[in-house]
């Protein structure tokens, strides 16, 4: 069975300093990786996805993550952290098993960015 | 511009009382989905609906109801037998339900009770 945890619920940072917020996963199959980002009273918008291309997976608004297997993680990070990525970031991995397009959250990332 | 509508905002239930969350989609998708949202948790799944007039229980689909008999439309219901529907309910779409296609949200509708 897939899973996906995140290993930090709340992250904070500086502005214009690095952001790192961490997932790792279980997956008895070569799994999709996607992370989303939520503002307050809003849906999820798409950050980034994989699907067993490059490891390395550049977003939107300047954020990547790289797939290592070895490591069953996908953590994803933007060089310079700016006021409007304050947001939940979840973490989310395919259910493989049953062909269903459905999704397996992580309980997400709640990321500060102080001026 | 393409995307998912949900309405209303924000929704109030009074004990006893059904109410019908909107969702509709105008990117031609194929497959949409309900997620309910609790404070400080993931998104746990409803019910999903792969093509039009079919359509599955997810992980929490006990006190809901759907239907699907527009590829645009796919409302949901929160009956009576739902004891705690106090939650942000999201509604998604992806173009197929296949594993590798990244699903698109609307912006959700506050449930509460009165």
């Amino acid at each position: 069975a897939q899973s996906v945890t995140q290993l930090d619920s709340h992250v904070s940072v500086s502005e214009g300093t690095p952001v790192l917020l961490r997932c790792n996963y279980s997956s008895s199959y070569s799994p999709s990786l996607f992370w989303y980002v939520q503002h307050p009273n809003k849906g999820l918008q798409l950050l980034l996805k994989y699907t067993s291309a490059a490891t390395l997976v550049k977003g939107i608004n300047g954020f990547e993550a790289e797939f290592k297997k070895s490591e069953t993680s996908f953590h994803l990070t933007k060089p310079s952290a700016h006021m409007s990525d304050a947001a939940e970031y979840f973490c989310v991995v395919s259910d493989l098993s049953s062909n269903t397009g459905k999704l397996i959250f992580g309980q997400g990332t709640t990321l500060q960015v102080k001026p | 511009d393409g995307g998912i509508t949900q309405s209303p905002k924000y929704l109030f239930r009074k004990e006893g009382q059904n109410v019908t969350l909107s969702c509709e989609q105008n990117l031609n998708h194929d497959a949409m989905y309900w997620y309910r949202q609790d404070p400080g948790q993931g998104l746990r799944l409803i019910y999903y609906s792969q093509i039009v007039n079919d359509f599955q229980k997810g992980d929490i689909a006990e006190g809901y109801s759907v239907s699907r008999e527009k590829k645009e439309s796919f409302p949901l219901t929160v009956t009576s037998a739902q004891k705690n529907p106090t939650a942000f309910y999201l509604c998604a779409s992806s173009l197929q339900p296949r594993a590798d296609q990244p699903q698109h949200f609307g912006d959700g509708t506050r449930l509460s009770i009165l």
